[in-house]
């Protein structure tokens, strides 16, 4: 089993439609959660941090459910330039080694 | 402010030859990471380098050597280049913290290599 699996998609999203997603992890002692944007054969860019009690940044929303270990992103009104590849993140502590973990991603592809 | 860059951007090699990816950061950033993206795979750490002078294996190490020359540049070295090595790798840097929860990494734009 992966230690981060995301859906790859693709999504096909109507412009200003609601799009949603979720990411699961399998270590339980995962301390930190990303969601990060890769554009088509660009680098990855972080999109927003994950916070326990959920957060909002503008159209986008991320949620963490630790109980059932699974993170989501939310794009409300979609729009053309959402179009992307996202990207799961999950670490946990330092004093457990070094460990960043990617999903493999999740396509988004948002048509007019 | 150039953030995160990499040379070369595409290189093809052949079986057996030996190359080095270069990585410069102008961030002032502590901590370095070599990546490997493949399809469906996402991205997996090859080596790390939490401060100048020190590195680190990731998941991925196998083929694979890496210099911290100093705090801006991170190499990394395919000493004798395999196909399974065709890929697109990513530097990646990010400030240092006090806490043990991670902050931004910063991607340089990658190097797409082919193994033939």
């Amino acid at each position: 089993r992966k230690e981060v699996e995301q859906d790859p998609g693709p999504f096909n999203v109507p412009e200003g439609a609601t799009v949603a997603f979720n990411c699961t992890y399998s270590n339980s002692a995962s301390q930190s959660f990303f969601w990060y944007r890769q554009d088509c054969r660009k680098e990855p860019k972080l999109l927003m941090s994950v916070y326990s009690s959920g957060n909002e940044d503008g159209r986008f929303t991320a949620q963490l459910n630790r109980a059932s270990q699974y993170i989501s992103l939310l794009i409300r009104d979609s729009k053309l330039s959402d179009s992307a590849t996202y990207l799961c993140v999950v670490s946990w502590i330092k004093a457990a080694g070094n460990k960043l973990t990617f999903g493999g991603g999740t396509r988004v592809l948002v048509k007019p | 402010n150039a953030g995160v860059t990499q040379t070369p951007k595409f290189q093809v090699l052949k079986t057996g030859q030996s190359m080095t990816l270069q990585c410069a950061q102008d961030m002032n950033h502590n901590s370095m990471y070599w990546y490997r993206q493949d399809p469906g795979m996402g991205l997996r750490l090859i080596y790390y380098s939490a401060s100048e002078g020190t590195t680190d294996k990731g998941e991925v190490p196998n083929g694979y050597n890496v210099s911290r020359l100093n705090k801006r540049e991170f190499s990394l070295r395919l000493e004798s280049a395999a196909p399974s090595q065709t890929s697109v790798y990513f530097c990646a840097s990010s400030e240092e913290t006090i806490e043990d929860f991670y902050n931004e990494q910063f991607f340089g734009p990658g190097t797409r290599l082919t193994v033939l």
